[in-house]
């Protein structure tokens, strides 16, 4: 199985702060990783996929990027709605795979 | 909008078998891969296994010897069975539709997801 690593497991930030969440992969997964969202009580949410496409209606302010087998969750300009849950996903094998998750917090 | 709904017992006895529905509307299940995903309470989330509308099936190794997913296209909905259930079953269990652009897949939309608690 291919681990997903994330980090940290959680943060704390003010709103307007630019956040910044990294998932390692044991092994190269290419550009296959996905993040979504989750808020207590709820379904995740889909935020990223291929590691820096946007999925429709997502905020631009969420963005994605890759280096090797290094990715990462930018949060621009921290919003209320956005102190949160945030897994990675790998979709580049079977099983698929999850981060542990980093949560936002508020400061 | 495509919607899923997941439907079951929220308590089951240990060494039972938990059975879960999950029904999709504003769509057809047909073309679409399906998967059932869960999250001990407080945890992250782990992929059980997905089915095709035709059918075929994929679990996760880690379940593979207790879990079986079918489908019923008549009734646009897709089961989930997970045998010989411990405390460590105990999860929110959400279903989930498979998207994909090219290589790329991903799991939305999903289900609210339903609690399944495992105890005598």
């Amino acid at each position: 199985d291919i681990q997903m690593t994330q980090s940290p497991s959680s943060l704390s930030a003010s709103v307007g702060d630019t956040v910044t969440i990294t998932c390692r992969a044991s092994h190269s997964i290419t550009s296959h990783l996905n993040w979504y969202q989750q808020k207590p009580g709820k379904a995740p949410n889909l935020l990223i996929y291929g590691a820096s496409t946007l999925q429709s209606g997502v905020p631009s302010r969420f963005s994605g990027s890759v280096s090797g087998t290094d990715f990462t969750l930018t949060i621009s300009s921290l919003q209320p709605e956005d102190f949160a849950t945030y897994f990675c996903q790998q979709s580049y094998s079977s099983p698929r795979t999850f981060g542990q998750g980093t949560t936002v917090e508020i400061k | 909008q495509v919607q899923l709904q997941e439907s079951g017992p929220g308590l089951v006895t240990p060494s039972e078998t938990l059975s879960l529905t999950c029904t999709v509307s504003g769509g057809s299940i047909s073309s679409y891969y399906w998967s059932w995903i869960r999250q001990p309470p407080g945890k992250g989330l782990e992929w059980i296994g997905y089915i095709h509308h035709s059918g075929s099936t994929k679990y996760n190794p880690s379940l593979k010897s207790r879990v079986s997913v079918s489908v019923d296209t008549s009734k646009n909905q897709f089961s989930l069975k997970l045998s010989s259930v411990t405390a460590a079953d105990t999860a929110v269990y959400y279903c989930a539709r498979h998207g994909n652009s090219g290589s790329y897949s991903w799991f939305d939309p999903w289900g609210q997801g339903t609690l399944v608690t495992v105890s005598s």
